[in-house]
């Protein structure tokens, strides 16, 4: 069973920093593009960021470019998010989700990133 | 910038057809994928690659596509399939989102 857990959310100030991780399971982790997704309150999806199976090529949503950085651990099947200068509206619930040539297959339950003084 | 453009709601009574359009530029070159997400819950795909369906997905959604415009459709919607439903493709800067449509089983 493919599996998902988010973990490192929670309240920060403006301009602080978190680290978001992602611990995945069942499934071969290094032959998957790896995606967060962020969703602000009583709003909709928007792709933050996504990387490569062997973390050679990234992406980021023009918001966040200069601020967060995606990375991955192929060894420890886990994908990481620093988000650094965080601002109120990086507010969202975060979700890690596997990148397949069928879409995004596999999510995670979700991590709440409030940004708050 | 690329958009997708999804109705923000759509009403049907239970056992009628549903229809939820997706609309970009990007559809004629790139595939659209399909998430059904529930209250407090994360999303799900429904349809893969235009109009494929994942396994353990009810027959009646189904995907398809025209030119600019995907369609998402569940036929005979039962209660259950109340929640919101997003589009989504890609463009060279990575994935796209359509801003979502909330069904309504009325």
């Amino acid at each position: 069973e493919v599996r998902l857990v988010e973990s490192g959310g929670g309240l920060v100030q403006p301009g602080g920093s978190l680290r978001l991780s992602c611990a995945a399971s069942g499934f071969s982790f290094s032959s998957f593009w790896m995606s967060w997704v962020r969703q602000a309150p009583g709003k909709g999806l928007e792709g933050v960021a996504n990387i490569k199976d062997d973390g050679s090529e990234i992406y980021y949503v023009d918001s966040v470019k200069g601020r967060f950085t995606i990375s991955r651990d192929n060894a420890q099947k886990s994908v990481y998010l620093e988000m650094n200068s965080l601002r109120p509206e990086d507010t969202a619930v975060y979700y890690c989700a596997r990148d397949s040539s069928s879409g995004f297959d596999s999510w995670g339950q979700g991590i709440l990133v409030t940004v708050s003084s | 910038s690329s958009e997708l453009t999804q109705p923000p709601s759509v009403s049907v009574s239970p056992g009628q057809t549903a229809r939820i359009t997706c609309s970009g530029d990007v559809l004629p070159k790139k595939y659209a994928y399909w998430y059904q997400q529930k209250s407090g819950q994360a999303p799900v795909l429904m349809i893969y690659k235009d109009s494929e369906r994942p396994s353990g997905i009810p027959e009646r959604f189904s995907g398809s596509s025209s030119g600019t415009t995907v369609t998402l459709t569940i036929s005979g919607v039962q209660p259950e399939d109340e929640a919101d439903y997003y589009c989504q493709s890609a463009d060279r800067r990575g994935p796209l989102f359509g801003g979502g449509t909330k069904l309504t089983v009325l």
